[in-house]
C-alpha cells in the first residue's frame, strides 16, 4: 500500500498572494496530478506530469504553476490568488499503465 | 474533446431502496470508464473500473456494465445502507497515451435511515 500527504491541510492567504501547496506520495507513480474541485462541483484538472520533471498543463492551468522535481513530489503555486479560487485542492497520482488514480485528502484555501 | 454526463445532481433514498446513477460519456477513442466515491473531508477513492464494451465493474454491491453501443456506465445498487451516503463520480480516461481522466460533475447521495 502507499498513501499521498499533501501539506498544509488548511491555506489561508491574501488576495494577491503567491501560495504554494505540495503533495507527496510514497506508490512509486510515475503520473501526479492537481485537481481544483470547488464546492459542491467536481473535479478540475490544473496540472499534471508523467515522469520526473514533465508538465502538462489541464483545463485549468491559468493562474497556477506547477514543478515535479523528483518523482514522489508535485507542486502547485497559485500565482497571485483571488477571492474566486477558495476550493479544495486534490492531488492524485496514477502508475503510466492502470489510469486508477489515488487521492490524497486535499488542501482547502481560503483567500481573505 | 471527451465529456462525461452525470444526469442526476443529487439523489435522496431511504434504506433499502434499489439506486440507478447515470451516466453518459462521449469519447473519440475507446475509453476506460471508471467510478469513484468520495466521503466528507477525504479524496475520492476508486469503487471500479471496466475497460471493455460488456465488461461489468463490481464492488462493495454497486455494479455497472459498460456499453459501448448507448456510450453509458449506470451506477446501480440493489439495496442502498445509510453508509452508501457519498458523492459518485463517473470518470473516463483516453487510451491515446493521454494520461489523463476526465470527471463528471458527481452526483451526492443520501441516504434517509
Amino acid at each position: 500500500g502507499g498513501i499521498i500527504t499533501q501539506t498544509p491541510k488548511f491555506l489561508i492567504g491574501q488576495e494577491g498572494q503567491k501560495l504554494t501547496l505540495k503533495c507527496q506520495q510514497n506508490f512509486n507513480h510515475d503520473t501526479m496530478y492537481w485537481y481544483r474541485q470547488d464546492s459542491g462541483k467536481g473535479l478540475r484538472l490544473i496540472y499534471y506530469s508523467i515522469t520526473e520533471n514533465d508538465l502538462q498543463k489541464g483545463d485549468l492551468s491559468e493562474g497556477y504553476d506547477a514543478s515535479r522535481e523528483k518523482k514522489s513530489s508535485f507542486s502547485l503555486t497559485v500565482t497571485s490568488a483571488q477571492k474566486n479560487e477558495m476550493a479544495v485542492f486534490l492531488c492524485a497520482s496514477s502508475m503510466q499503465i492502470s489510469y486508477e488514480q489515488y487521492f490524497g485528502p486535499g488542501t482547502r484555501l481560503t483567500v481573505l | 474533446g471527451d465529456s462525461v454526463t452525470q444526469t442526476e445532481g443529487q439523489v435522496a433514498l431511504s434504506e433499502e431502496d434499489f439506486l440507478t446513477i447515470h451516466c453518459n460519456y462521449s469519447a473519440s477513442g475507446y475509453p476506460t470508464l471508471f467510478w469513484y466515491v468520495q466521503y466528507p473531508g477525504e479524496g475520492p477513492q476508486l469503487l471500479f473500473r471496466a475497460s471493455r464494451d460488456k465488461e461489468k465493474g463490481s464492488s462493495r454491491g454497486f455494479e455497472a456494465t459498460y456499453d459501448k453501443g448507448t456510450t453509458s456506465f449506470h451506477l446501480r445498487k440493489a439495496s442502498v445502507q445509510e453508509s452508501d451516503s457519498a458523492v459518485y463520480y463517473c470518470a473516463l480516461s483516453d487510451r491515446g497515451g493521454n494520461e489523463k481522466i476526465t470527471f463528471g460533475a458527481g452526483t451526492k447521495l443520501t441516504i434517509k435511515p
